[in-house]
């Protein structure tokens, strides 16, 4: 079957880094996705990942392992409108995002 | 660039009548649109992908009678609830692929359309 996983809720601190991983099993992998959802509003994208390594994009920055099945999302200097959901989601064969439930991140001051 | 508009914002409708939400690609053309659905707390689920001139495929457990996808032209997609009833309030979202944006495989999202039904 196809799966993604992802922690449920992480806490971190103001000016902080924290690492948000994902593991996904899917049929197929055409590259893998992580946006950010605001509550009561709709995912954007922050990144995509399809060849193994790291993408750095200003304060955020997206791993990929595809022997592994892992990606980490690492956001740097958190500022307190980081706080939202961040979810990762895999492209499979058919070209279809297979979605992670996401992981709330809270920042406290 | 790349954006996407949802029409209307939400929307609260009584039991039994249809809502039309519509999806605009404003600044691209998309061969492919999407329809999400998504309860609280909850992840997105797919339910229909829309293609330009035909018919959408539907997830499975997606009633297709239920929710009527129209895909017009390359940058407006139409997703209907029939009958809606209290269960159908939810959290619907549609995202749009660019032509020719086989390298990224990138689809942008609407802003999304809460949906009440009373």
């Amino acid at each position: 079957g196809q799966n993604i996983d992802q922690p449920t809720e992480m806490t971190a601190t103001e000016g902080a880094i924290v690492q948000i991983n994902c593991t996904y099993q899917t049929s197929g992998f055409n590259g893998l996705f992580w946006y950010q959802q605001h509550a009561g509003e709709a995912p954007t994208f922050l990144s995509y990942n399809v060849l193994d390594g790291l993408e750095e994009k200003g304060r955020f920055s997206s791993f990929l392992s595809r022997s592994k099945g892992y990606s980490y999302l690492l956001l740097k200097e958190l500022q307190m409108k980081d706080s939202a959901s961040y979810l990762c989601a895999s492209m499979d064969s058919n070209y279809q995002l297979i979605w992670g439930a996401g992981t709330k991140l809270i920042i406290k001051p | 660039g790349a954006v996407v508009s949802q029409h209307p914002s939400w929307v609260i409708c009584k039991s039994g009548t249809s809502v039309k939400i519509e999806c605009r690609s404003l600044d691209f053309q998309a061969t492919t649109m999407f329809w999400y659905r998504q309860f609280p707390k909850q992840s997105l689920m797919l339910m229909a992908t829309s293609n330009e001139g035909s018919k959408a495929t539907y997830e499975q457990g997606v009633e297709k009678d239920k929710f009527l996808i129209n895909h017009a032209s390359l940058t407006l997609s139409t997703l209907t609830v029939t009958s809606a009833h209290p269960e159908d309030s939810s959290f619907y979202i549609c995202s749009a692929s660019p032509m020719g944006s086989e390298l990224n495989n990138e689809q942008f999202f609407g802003p999304g359309t809460r949906l009440t039904v009373l």
